[in-house]
Order: structure tokens, then sequence, then C-alpha cells
């Protein structure tokens, strides 16, 4: 079973600002791989697809990059409503997908 | 308009099982694999297993083999999820989703609680 890493567990950041969010995987998962942003008593939200896709409707402010084991969401100029929780999700082998265990984004 | 409709709330006994049904409209409901979720409190996603509505094929995740099973009725466009011997550490919100390529649909979650 592939294990999914997110780091950091928090990151705080200001209004404005720049984050940049890691996901690591224990194997490759070529570009099979998703980002979710949830916030409180929401369902997930589809943010990326295919490591670098953004979902419909979804700003242009959110990007994704990386491929094999390692990758990263990249969220510039933060808004106030992008503070969430972030899961990034394997989906290589179908149907045994994994999730990372979330990092929150915090206002600093 | 897409909708997953869950069944509602359960309270269960340590040792039993729950059945959830995911109830599926506004789309071919054979034409996109349905997958579960849970969420503990204060807790991440925890994907469980999903299944080909189409085919019936289904896979889980290690931590659920023998416990979970899934299954579907394309009549009435409804998946169902079960887990057996049950424990507290179950509870959790269980969540149903429509998953093809860019598609990522949620039902509103249905919130089991195992409690003696």
């Amino acid at each position: 079973e592939i294990v999914m890493t997110q780091s950091p567990a928090t990151l705080s950041v200001s209004p404005g600002g720049r984050a940049t969010l890691s996901c690591n995987t224990s194997q490759s998962v070529s570009s099979n791989l998703a980002w979710f942003q949830q916030k409180p008593g929401q369902a997930p939200r589809l943010l990326i697809f295919g490591a670098s896709t953004r979902a419909t409707g979804i700003p242009a402010r959110f990007s994704g990059s990386g491929s094999g084991t390692e990758f990263t969401l990249t969220i510039s100029s933060l808004q106030s409503e992008d503070f969430a929780v972030y899961y990034c999700q394997q989906y290589n082998n179908w149907p045994l997908y994994t999730f990372g265990q979330g990092t929150k984004l915090e206002i600093k | 308009q897409v909708q997953l409709v869950q069944s509602g709330a359960e309270v269960k006994k340590p040792g039993a099982s729950v059945k959830v049904s995911c109830k599926a409209s506004g789309y071919i409901f054979t034409s996109y694999d349905i997958h579960w979720v849970r969420q503990a409190t204060g807790q991440g996603l925890e994907w469980m297993g999903g299944m080909n509505p189409n085919t019936g094929n289904t896979g889980c995740a290690q931590k659920f083999q023998g416990r979970v099973t899934m299954t579907r009725n394309t009549s009435i466009s409804t998946a169902y999820m079960e887990l057996s011997s049950l424990r507290s550490e179950d509870t959790a919100v269980y969540y149903c989703a429509r998953v093809g390529g860019p598609t990522y649909d949620w039902g509103q979650g249905t919130l089991v609680s195992v409690s003696s």
C-alpha cells in the first residue's frame, strides 16, 4: 500500500503571501495525484488532478507540480478563503487510493 | 444537477454492522466510480474503498479488508457500504463520492457513532 507523507503539518502564512505544501509518496505514482481543500463542516473540494491540472472553477493562484514521488501545491497571493486543510491523494492503482494526513494552512 | 444523497445518522453497538446508502441522481449511475471516505472528528480523510457500479468490481484499503462490503443496485442508482465488527474507533462521518478523472462530487456525509 502506498504511504503518503505531507509536510508541514501546519503552515502559517500571511494573507497575500505564498504557501508551498509538499506531498511525498512511498513509491512512484506517476502523475496520478490530486489535491483537495477542506473547510470545517464541509466535504472536500477537488483543486488539482493529474498533479498539475486545475479542476473546474479553481482560481489560477492554485498550482500543482511534480511527478513520481514528490509533489507540490503552491497557492500564491493567499486570500482569506484559502485558509483550510489541504490533502493530497494518489490514485495510481485503481481503486486503491490513499490520502495524505493533511496540511493545515493557517493565518499568520 | 448531480446529487448524492446518503442515508441518515446511525448509532451502533460494538460488534454490530452498519450499512450506509448513497443514492445518485443527475447522471448515468454506471458511468462513474463510487468511492467511500471517512473522517473521524478532528482527524484527516481516510479512503476506504471504491467500486465500479457498471461491473460491480471493488477494491478497499488493506485496513478494511474483511470488514467492508461495497454493493450497488443499478435499478435505483444506489450504492451501499457495509462495515462490520464495529468498534469505537469507527465513529466517523462516512462520505460517498462520485469519482472519474476531473470529477469528484460528494454526498452530504453520514455520521456513524459506535458506543456501548
